[in-house]
């Protein structure tokens, strides 16, 4: 069983429609959470990240976590074409062998205008 | 404002030989990274740096070996390349592990 698991998609969504991205872990020792966006041919980018259970929201984008459940998500309010773009989640145990993020094979997001 | 700078761009190695893949940041952190991405399967660790001096095993370091060479570099090394390492090679350094920057990444065919 992968450590992150994220549907690889494509998730296509229309212009303006909400985009929601979901991901699930299998380290109960996982402490904190990362969502990356990745255009193709570019670098990963942060975008987010969440350390405790509930929503955090910055500006377009808001970060759902559920410790119990291993369970953490997305929401891309308001969906442009250029939010169209590879999602990675990452998450990082505590671990003290693990210094370093795991991710996962990302979700592809397609918005269509 | 340089951040993280990974040479080469692109590499086309033939099955045996051995290069570097050089990584070098700009803003003073003490941890660095390799990772490849392969399609379907995201970022995977090869390995990693905590501090000048040390560093230790990721996921996926069969095939390879690094150097911290001072706190700015960190070189990745295929002694034999492989064509299962036909792969995009990222370089990442982080003060904190919510703050990882990333290199433009380096693309090597092996053939």
């Amino acid at each position: 069983q992968k450590e992150v698991e994220q549907n690889s998609g494509p998730l296509s969504v229309p212009e303006g429609a909400i985009a929601s991205l979901n991901c699930t872990y299998s380290d109960r020792g996982s402490q904190s959470f990362f969502w990356y966006r990745q255009y193709s041919g570019k670098s990963p980018e942060l975008i987010m990240f969440i350390y405790s259970n509930g929503d955090k929201e910055d500006g377009r984008f808001t970060a759902q976590l559920n410790k119990a459940s291993q369970y953490v998500s997305l929401l891309i309010r308001d969906s442009q074409p250029s939010d169209s773009a590879t999602y990675l989640c990452a998450v990082k145990s505590l671990d003290t062998g693990r210094r370093a993020l795991t991710f996962g094979s990302g979700t592809r997001l397609q918005v269509q205008p | 404002n340089a951040g993280v700078t990974q040479t080469p761009k692109f590499q086309v190695l033939k099955t045996g030989q051995s290069m570097t893949l050089q990584c070098a940041q700009d803003m003073n952190h003490n941890s660095m990274y390799w990772y490849r991405q392969d399609p379907g399967m995201g970022l995977r660790l090869i390995y990693y740096s905590a501090s000048e001096g040390t560093t230790d095993k990721g996921e996926v370091p069969n095939g390879y070996n690094v150097s911290r060479l001072n706190k700015r570099e960190f070189s990745l090394r295929l002694e034999s390349a492989a064509p299962s390492q036909t792969s995009v090679y990222f370089c990442a350094s982080s003060e904190r592990v919510n703050t990882i920057y990333f290199g433009e990444g380096s693309w090597l065919t092996v053939v």
